[in-house]
């Protein structure tokens, strides 16, 4: 069975900083990982899909990255900026099926 | 490009009763999904539809159903309403073809059902 966990729970940091966000998962047999942005109360948005042949992926300030063979990825955020304050989380999309198994999220809260 | 839509918003029932929660997905997209979160963890797979029908399921009782119209858009039914279904329901679209490379899903805003 497919776990997924997200390392820390919460992290709060001063503007600016960079910052790095991490996801571990049990199994290597992905299709692919996704990480997202929840604000409170609200949907999800896809910030970055890294494929399983991939290695990383970049969208602006955001970077993430995948270890398949480890079962790890990293989301490195440059230059944080208070409207990063969301909870980041990471899934797998497991099976034939769109699957997606998320791991509980990071809280993040970047203070002005 | 219509973005995934869901209704209503906000939903509170009482424990035994019987709600349906709605989905129009994203223009062009063959495939719903619908997710549990509750209140602090990630979401949880409830069920998947490809083209009507049900094409894969989660850990969850069978008073868990749904529906998928000709349209693509979606219904999510949960019957005798317990506490613990308090949660937000979120579905998302996406296209796919049988044996092709799985496509980006497309989340909606969610339903929050409360239980009480």
């Amino acid at each position: 069975k497919q776990e997924v966990t997200q390392i820390p729970a919460a992290l709060s940091v001063p503007e600016g900083e960079n910052l790095v966000l991490n996801c571990s998962f049990t199994d290597s047999a992905i299709y692919n990982l996704q990480w997202f942005r929840q604000d409170p109360g609200k949907g999800l948005t896809s910030l970055l899909l890294i494929q399983s042949s991939q290695r990383e992926q970049t969208s602006g300030r955001l970077n993430a990255s995948l270890d398949k063979s480890s079962g790890r990825s990293t989301l490195y955020i440059a230059a944080s900026q208070p409207g990063d304050s969301a909870t980041y989380l990471c899934a797998v999309e497991v099976g034939h099926v769109q699957k997606l198994v998320f791991g509980q999220g990071t809280r993040l809260t970047i203070n002005p | 490009e219509t973005g995934v839509t869901q209704s209503p918003t906000h939903l509170i029932k009482t424990r035994g009763q019987q709600v349906t929660l709605r989905c129009s997905s994203q223009s062009g997209h063959n495939t719903v999904s619908w997710y549990q979160q509750a209140l602090g963890q990630g979401p949880q797979f409830i069920f998947q539809y490809y083209r009507e029908e049900e094409n894969g399921r989660g850990n969850f009782p069978p008073r868990f159903s749904g529906l998928q119209f000709p349209n693509y858009s979606s219904e999510l039914n949960v019957n005798a309403l317990e506490l613990d279904d308090s949660a937000l329901y979120l579905c998302a679209s996406s296209s796919q073809t049988r044996g092709g490379l799985p496509d980006t899903q497309y989340f909606g805003p969610g339903t929050r059902l409360t239980v009480l």
